[in-house]
């Protein structure tokens, strides 16, 4: 079975300052690693994906994430905060066994204070 | 290239009806699944669909059910609704089945009184 954990429901930045969302994965076999977010009354929008090859993987907007197999993390981070970044950003693992089937974590609301 | 379209983006519905939600995937793509979001349950896979054959199901009661027509359109009915039922209703469209990414539309979100 496949799981994700993200710690914090809630984080707060200044604006210019590190953003780093947290992402725990559990899977047991090779997994796709995906970050989203989501703005109000919108849907999920891709960030960043992992896959296979390179563990460094660079999104969107500034994004990155860093797939770390044997902490089993991906973790998003951001060098500076910009006030557009508010929003809910959820992480989410599969594999090539379940198709389309994305097992996503609970979310966390990013806040950036001016 | 136009995105996932889902009809309609909002609605409200009494206990006991049902409800049919549209979804056009984008263009090419072959592969639709549905998922359910919801602030206590977060969100959760309904089911997929591919070359009009559901591949794939979660964890929902037989109420759940969805279809693929031949130009990969999908729709999802909801049937006998119960207010727990209230949620957005999210499309994602695939070019095909574990290729690593879904584009998700704008959802659906259905109120049930």
């Amino acid at each position: 079975a496949q799981s994700v954990t993200q710690l914090g429901s809630h984080v707060s930045v200044s604006e210019g300052a590190l953003v780093l969302l947290r992402c725990n994965y559990s899977s047991s076999v090779p997994p796709y690693l995906f970050w989203y977010v989501q703005y109000p009354n919108q849907g999920l929008q891709l960030l960043l994906k992992y896959t296979t090859g390179a563990t460094l993987v660079k999104g969107i907007n500034g994004f990155e994430a860093e797939f770390k197999k044997s902490e089993t993390s991906f973790h998003l981070t951001k060098p500076s905060a910009h006030m557009s970044d508010a929003a809910e950003y959820f992480c989410a693992v599969s594999d090539r066994r379940t198709g389309n089937q994305f097992y996503f974590g609970t979310g966390t609301s990013l806040t950036v204070i001016p | 290239k136009a995105g996932v379209t889902q009809t309609p983006r909002y609605l409200i519905k009494t206990r006991g009806q049902q409800v049919t939600l549209s979804c056009s995937p984008i263009s090419g793509h072959r592969s639709v699944s549905w998922y359910q979001q919801t602030p206590g349950q977060g969100l959760q896979f309904l089911f997929e669909y591919f070359s009009e054959t559901q591949r794939n199901k979660g964890n929902f009661p037989g109420r759940f059910s969805g279809r693929q027509f031949s130009n990969s359109r999908s729709e999802m009915n909801v049937s006998t609704l119960e207010l727990g039922d209230s949620a957005l209703y999210l499309c994602a469209s695939s070019i095909g089945r574990g290729t690593g990414e879904l584009f998700f539309g704008e959802g659906s979100r259905l109120t049930v009184l």
